[in-house]
């Protein structure tokens, strides 16, 4: 009964490659994200969807995809992977209309060799 | 942008002890939340606090919208409190959702 779970846990991968990362809420919730930590563990966000549409787009390569089939689900694909791009992606949700607490994903470590 | 200082940076505690995280930020928000990172990575979200006060077990926090500052109390502290806690604001005028992280304070609890 997990809230928001993201998988896979751990990816690794070389340099080039296309990869992705799946979230999933069962919270009800309307609006979700992803979130980016570096090593330093600052925690930046990336985009965020509210009901399948795109309302956050920081400045983040257009290597970086991001996908909601409906909005329990977002799917973040990443092209031809760089070695900056080795990180944790944390997913996130929340309810737009009552915004307060923002639940996270346990992350997905992204290391590129 | 809205600028987010926590502190200390960094904090090593004896089992038991009580500590307070400070969490400034520079303009007017209208969401605060503060979160725990603990050791295995996870984000648990610890409070929604925009002003006021709230208490959770040995963990409290009150916000002082107006001086620009909300704290974080640790009461008791145990070994699992150990780990990164994170102040994230939304400015007044920023878009809804988008929660600006301070760069935390890792907290280190001694048995």
């Amino acid at each position: 009964d997990t809230a928001v779970s993201q998988t896979p846990k751990y990816l690794v991968t070389q340099m080039g490659n296309d990869k992705s990362i799946k979230c999933e809420q069962n919270l009800g919730h309307d609006t979700m994200y992803w979130y980016k930590q570096d090593s330093k563990k600052f925690l930046k966000i990336m985009f965020s969807y509210n009901n399948k549409e795109l309302i956050i787009n920081e400045t983040v390569p257009n290597r970086f995809s991001p996908k909601s089939p409906d909005k329990a689900h977002l799917n973040l694909h990443i092209n031809s992977l760089e070695l900056g791009d080795s990180a944790v992606y944390f997913c996130a949700s929340s309810n737009e209309a009552r915004w307060e607490k923002l639940f996270f994903g346990s992350g997905t470590q992204l290391s590129v060799l | 942008g809205i600028q987010v200082e926590q502190s200390p940076p960094d904090l090593i505690l004896q089992e038991g002890a009580n500590s307070t995280l400070r969490c400034n930020f520079s303009d007017s928000v209208n969401n605060l939340q503060w979160f725990h990172q603990n050791p295995w990575g996870q984000l648990i979200n610890l409070f929604y606090i925009p002003s006021g006060t709230k208490q959770n077990g040995r963990l409290s926090a009150t916000t002082v919208a107006t001086e620009r500052y909300s704290l974080l109390y640790i009461s008791s502290s145990q070994t699992t409190d150990s780990g990164v806690y994170f102040c994230a604001v939304v400015p007044g005028s920023g878009n809804t959702g988008k929660l600006i992280f301070g760069q935390g304070t890792t907290l280190q609890v001694k048995p």
